[in-house]
């Protein structure tokens, strides 16, 4: 069935290192791909959104590109910062519905 | 705006006893609802979702219901909680069609004791 997956956590890095999430899908129709985060002890908020092959979402200096050659829709940051520990989730709709990836548990430490 | 609400926050309820957590929509009409479930440490597991009132379609069998009884509303239910439901539930809302994505609304954390 349509699933999404996801790379394995908990991901930790430094204050202003570079990020990479990496996220594939499987290619049932001509999904819209999301992320979304979720901060600790909150629900989930969307971060970025792309609706077709070769958009580009971008949101609080995350991006992510639609790659329909490759299933994929990796997230990216140039420098990430402490108040970017959280959460991410991958997903892509799916009918009425929604498939989440895992989650990947991203720290950043000082 | 289009706002979610979803109560109470935090809840801790003995084994056998019945749930009750209301998830209410405004700023907008006949949206999709979903509720989800967050165990610790895991990601999100589809529990039911509504394209209507009264219409209620459930993705895993388990001890919990689901209602709407009104078009911006959606209730999560059990008559008697098991120690497995603990877990953090998260309430949606979707309108329209492909690539508007979920509100999420701030989640419910449940513990079964």
């Amino acid at each position: 069935g349509d699933s999404v997956t996801q790379m394995e956590g908990p991901v930790t890095l430094s204050e202003e290192a570079f990020l990479t999430i990496n996220c594939t899908y499987t290619a049932t129709g001509y999904p819209s791909l999301f992320w979304y985060v979720q901060y600790p002890g909150e629900g989930l908020q969307l971060l970025l959104k792309a609706t077709k092959a070769d958009d580009k979402g971008s949101n609080k200096g995350f991006e992510a590109t639609y790659r329909k050659e490759t299933t994929s829709f990796h997230l990216e940051k140039g420098s990430v910062q402490v108040s970017d520990s959280a959460v991410y989730f991958c997903a892509r709709d799916y009918g009425q519905n929604f498939v989440f990836g895992p989650g990947t548990r991203l720290s950043v430490l000082p | 705006s289009q706002t979610i609400h979803q109560w109470p926050a935090t809840l801790v309820q003995p084994v056998g006893s019945p749930l009750s957590l209301e998830c209410t929509v405004e700023g907008t009409s006949n949206p999709n609802l979903y509720w989800y479930r967050q165990a610790a440490g895991r990601g999100l597991q589809l529990l039911f979702y509504s394209v209507g009132i009264g219409q209620i379609s459930s993705e895993v069998p388990q001890n919990l219901s689901a209602s709407r009884p009104q078009d911006r509303q959606f209730i999560l239910s059990s008559k008697k909680l098991l120690l497995s439901d603990s877990g953090f539930y998260l309430c949606a809302w979707s309108v329209g069609g492909q690539g508007n994505g979920y509100t999420f609304g701030s989640g419910t954390r449940l513990t079964v004791v």
